[in-house]
């Protein structure tokens, strides 16, 4: 079994529909992070949280919401889905923030 | 802005060493660098890191100057599973963390 679990892995949603994109890990990390990938393109940081009470914008957060319901359980969610928010989305934990990144399978967005 | 620069592409044939750049010329010295890569329809998975120090793993080896501007990514003998997409990223003690653009790595027979 995956230690980071996305699902779903495929989305096809509507503009202006809400969206919720779910992250589990079995790690035992403490920080969790939500990437997007454009494609051609590097990761960028949505969200990152060291632990259940702390949550920190990375530098695409506009439009993005999280919440870290427990240790090992980090949602991303899009209130009002609009198409260039389709991309590839890449949740990921580490054990300390210097510590690399171990990423899950990612979830396809596409917003019709 | 923080931006960490890689080549689009690169090639290399079996079983030769393969040496991939990365620019990351706004680091700070508290930074540590990190490589990943990426095949189709997967998620990134860790390849290597360091702080300052080149570091060795059972996959590759890190390169860092002296300076910390630059590192590369050294596959000793690439092989055909090697060639997938490379990123490099620098990630500061604060949690945040910036990729290049990846460097797709083919790998000839």
């Amino acid at each position: 079994d995956a230690d980071v679990t996305q699902t779903p892995r495929n989305r096809i949603t509507k503009t202006g529909k809400r969206i919720m994109l779910e992250c589990s890990q079995t790690k035992g990390h403490d920080r969790m992070y939500w990437y997007r990938q454009d494609p051609g393109l590097g990761l960028q940081l949505i969200y990152y949280s060291f632990d259940v009470k702390d949550i920190n914008k990375g530098e695409i957060s506009d439009g993005y919401s999280v919440s870290r319901q427990a240790q090992a359980k980090f949602s991303l969610s899009l209130e009002s889905a609009i198409p260039n928010q389709t991309a590839l989305y890449f949740c990921a934990t580490s054990a300390g923030t210097g510590g690399p990144r171990f990423f899950g399978q990612g979830t396809r967005l596409t917003v019709v | 802005d923080a931006k960490t620069t890689q080549p689009n592409s690169m090639e290399s044939n079996e079983e030769e060493p393969v040496h991939l750049p990365c620019n990351h010329s706004t680091i700070s010295g508290t930074d540590y660098i990190h490589w990943y890569r990426q095949l189709p329809s997967q998620g990134p998975e860790y390849v290597i890191h360091g702080l300052t120090s080149n570091v060795n793993n059972r996959m590759a080896s890190l390169a860092i100057a002296e300076d910390r501007k630059s590192s590369t990514l050294i596959l000793h003998r690439a092989t055909l599973r090697d060639a997938a997409v490379y990123y490099c990223s620098r990630n500061t003690n604060a949690g945040k963390s910036t990729f290049g653009d990846g460097t797709t790595l083919t790998v000839k027979p």
